[in-house]
């Protein structure tokens, strides 16, 4: 079965430093791997995809994340964090379901928190 | 309208009252999904449809029945709710199969208290 692990409910950094989400994966077919962010009491959005290609992927809002085949992971970075970053995000990667469809499946997020 | 809308975005009910969450996706995409997001809980995901077939249900009670009558269009029925299903609920939708990449576009979500 699929899984996802985010490291850490909460994050917290001081504005202007590194951001660094951790996600950890399992999948039992060649991965799309998904971050997406939450900002409160609206929908989720997506920050950037991993589907074939280059293994470090640009997203909005300067962040970034790097597909790891042999860590199985996808950590999400941004060089400098930022006031309005704050937010909840998801890791997200494709799998296959009991009936053989791909779908998504969702880590438990992971919320950042940016001090002044 | 753009993306994936839903209405309402919020909505307060009795246990007895019945009402619906509907959403529409403008995305031309094949399949639509209904999420619950509760405080403090994982994303669960409760429905899927793909070319308006129910293909996941994922044991959710029988309270909340689902409706897909086009590609297009997912209402989530509601009848006889309990207040642990006071939670925020995410319509989302994809396109699924060979030349799709299974990205999600979500909407802004209904936020339900059930009292």
């Amino acid at each position: 079965a699929q899984s996802v692990t985010q490291l850490g409910s909460h994050v917290s950094v001081s504005e202007g430093a590194l951001v660094l989400l951790r996600c950890n994966y399992s999948s039992s077919v060649p991965p799309y791997l998904f971050w997406y962010v939450q900002y409160p009491n609206q929908g989720l959005q997506l920050l950037l995809k991993y589907t074939t290609g280059a293994t470090l992927v640009k997203g909005i809002n300067g962040f970034e994340a790097e597909f790891k085949k042999s860590e199985t992971s996808f950590h999400l970075t941004k060089p400098s964090a930022h006031m309005s970053d704050a937010a909840e995000y998801f890791c997200a990667v494709t799998d296959l379901t009991d009936t053989g469809r791909r779908a998504l499946t969702f880590g438990s997020g992971t919320r950042l928190q940016v001090q002044p | 309208e753009t993306g994936v809308t839903q209405t309402p975005r919020h909505l307060v009910m009795g246990m007895t009252n019945k009402k619906s969450l509907k959403c529409e996706q403008h995305l031309g995409h094949n399949a639509m999904y209904w999420y619950k997001q509760s405080a403090k809980k994982p994303l669960e995901l409760m429905f899927v449809y793909n070319f308006k077939e129910q293909t996941e249900n994922n044991s959710v009670p029988s309270r909340f029945s689902p409706e897909c009558p086009n590609s297009s269009h997912l209402f989530l029925h509601l009848h006889t709710l309990q207040p642990e299903d006071s939670a925020l609920y995410l319509c989302a939708s994809s396109q699924d199969g060979s030349s799709g990449t299974f990205e999600q576009f979500f909407g802004p979500g209904t936020r339900l208290t059930v009292l």
